[in-house]
């Protein structure tokens, strides 16, 4: 139990497009997602946290135009990486939070999506 | 502001030679800790937490970690290092307000045969 899907798994696209990457729960609810972006070699670094049926919170930093996130449903959230630039291109991971757990408790990750931008 | 280091970027060991893989802090109350283990093309895989109590916590696949606050560490360590085990270990630290993990750079493991 308690796996966390992510799809695309690798998105190459040309400069200004906009790419989408869902994040799904596939046998839990998750009222809380993470979005993180990992450059080759570095950390991975906190994008937001989105919240169903709520506004997702932005890190400092992150242009949250740029970077739309949707948490439609309880086992669904999307990035949206609009008018993507070579810039853009990175590994994205996802995490959720099972819904009424600790976040600390009860978090797993996605299996990544590599975008590259051309 | 919360921060971690892993000072090894790179770490070769001999299977079944022992592993202490390092991670450094600095959070101004007692942190949340973490290891998670990232393997090729998967998610990242929890190993073990530190929450509170003992200071020494098991995991899974036989890692353990010590909280040391004087040092105001967390290593990780296994005492047979098996094949499988070369993967890429991310330290990582969190707050209990806001539930946000603070990652380290990694430590790739390889294995020697």
């Amino acid at each position: 139990g308690a796996v966390v899907s992510q799809h695309p798994s690798r998105v190459i696209c040309k400069s200004g497009t906009s790419v989408k990457i869902e994040c799904r729960s596939l046998d839990f609810q998750a009222t809380t997602m993470f979005w993180y972006r990992q450059f080759p070699k570095q950390s991975l670094m906190l994008m937001a946290t989105s919240n169903e049926g709520s506004k997702a919170t932005y890190e400092q930093g992150v242009e949250k135009d740029k970077f739309l996130i949707n948490h439609a449903s309880l086992t669904l959230s999307t990035l949206t990486v609009t008018s993507a630039h070579p810039e853009d291109s990175s590994f994205y991971i996802c995490s959720a939070n099972r819904e009424g757990a600790s976040p600390y408790n009860e978090q797993f990750f996605g299996p990544g999506t590599r975008l590259t931008v051309l | 502001a919360q921060s971690v280091t892993q000072p090894d970027i790179h770490i070769t060991v001999s299977e079944g030679a022992s592993l202490e893989l390092r991670c450094n802090y600095s959070y101004g109350a007692t942190p949340y800790l973490f290891w998670y283990v990232q393997s090729p093309g998967q998610g990242l895989q929890l190993l073990l937490k530190y929450f509170s109590g003992d200071t020494l916590v098991q995991g899974i696949k036989g890692f353990e970690a010590e909280f040391k606050r004087s040092q105001s560490s967390f290593n990780l360590r296994k005492p047979s290092v098996h094949w499988s085990d070369a993967a890429e270990y991310f330290c990582a630290v969190g707050s209990d307000s806001s539930y946000k993990l603070i990652f380290g750079s990694g430590t790739r493991l390889l294995v020697r045969p």
